[in-house]
């Protein structure tokens, strides 16, 4: 059973546009969703994350939105360029589940100039 | 800070061959690592967790004799991948888990081709 849900699964925007990706969780002991950037040959690095007594938190370009009630978060790149294209994965994790993670299956971006 | 490393990272083996793939944090202490594998265009899964002087715990249809590890110390863990088959051909990804920082920090993952 995938806990977590991200969408969509490839994404072109336009260069200087908005690129925006969705994820939704069910288990309610989730306390932790961290996004992270790929590109292809690497690891995973962390971009940005937010927990629940916070429903919006910003760095620089990335935006994270938080919704509790629906159990949803998304991700919102401002200004999209070029070196953004990459593959961005969502997750979710709790101390209930000794702090591992789990991950949305994925979301292909790409920017075009 | 908090950097984690992978050696190797990329390995070719034959068939029936053994691999051993190291994670290293290199600046802080890791009681707490993790293995996963990536397929191509696929998210991670998580193959098992390792805890510094105990045995891993291994999650659901991944075989613990066939990838063995070990976390003898807390800054290295190792993968081995016993009898490599064609079909383990992946994308291995460690990380370490920072306490301090609540969070975990990822390796830049070990490509193994079995031939």
């Amino acid at each position: 059973q995938q806990q977590v849900k991200q969408s969509p699964q490839s994404l072109i925007v336009q260069k200087g546009g908005i690129s925006i990706i969705n994820c939704a969780y069910e288990n309610t002991a989730f306390d932790y969703f961290p996004w992270y950037q790929q590109f292809p040959g690497k690891g995973p690095a962390l971009l940005i994350a937010i927990r629940p007594d916070v429903s919006e938190k910003k760095e620089g370009r990335f935006t994270i939105s938080f919704n509790k009630s629906a159990k949803q978060f998304s991700l919102h790149i401002m200004d999209s360029q070029p070196g953004d294209s990459a593959t961005y994965f969502c997750a979710a994790s709790g101390l209930d589940a000794g702090n591992m993670l789990t991950f949305g299956g994925g979301t292909r971006l790409m920017v075009k100039p | 800070g908090a950097v984690v490393s992978q050696h190797p990272s990329w390995v070719i083996c034959k068939s029936g061959t053994s691999v051993k793939i190291e994670c290293r944090s290199l600046d802080f202490q890791a009681t707490t690592m993790f293995w996963y594998r990536q397929f191509p265009k696929q998210s991670l899964m998580l193959m098992a967790t390792s805890n510094e002087g105990s045995k891993a715990t291994y999650e659901q249809g991944v075989e613990k004799d066939k990838f063995l590890i070990n976390h003898a110390s807390l800054t290295l863990s190792t993968l081995t991948v016993t009898s490599a088959h064609p079909e383990d051909s992946s994308f291995y990804i460690c990380s370490a888990w920072l306490a301090s920082y609540n969070e975990q920090f990822f390796g830049p993952g070990t490509r193994l081709t079995v031939l």
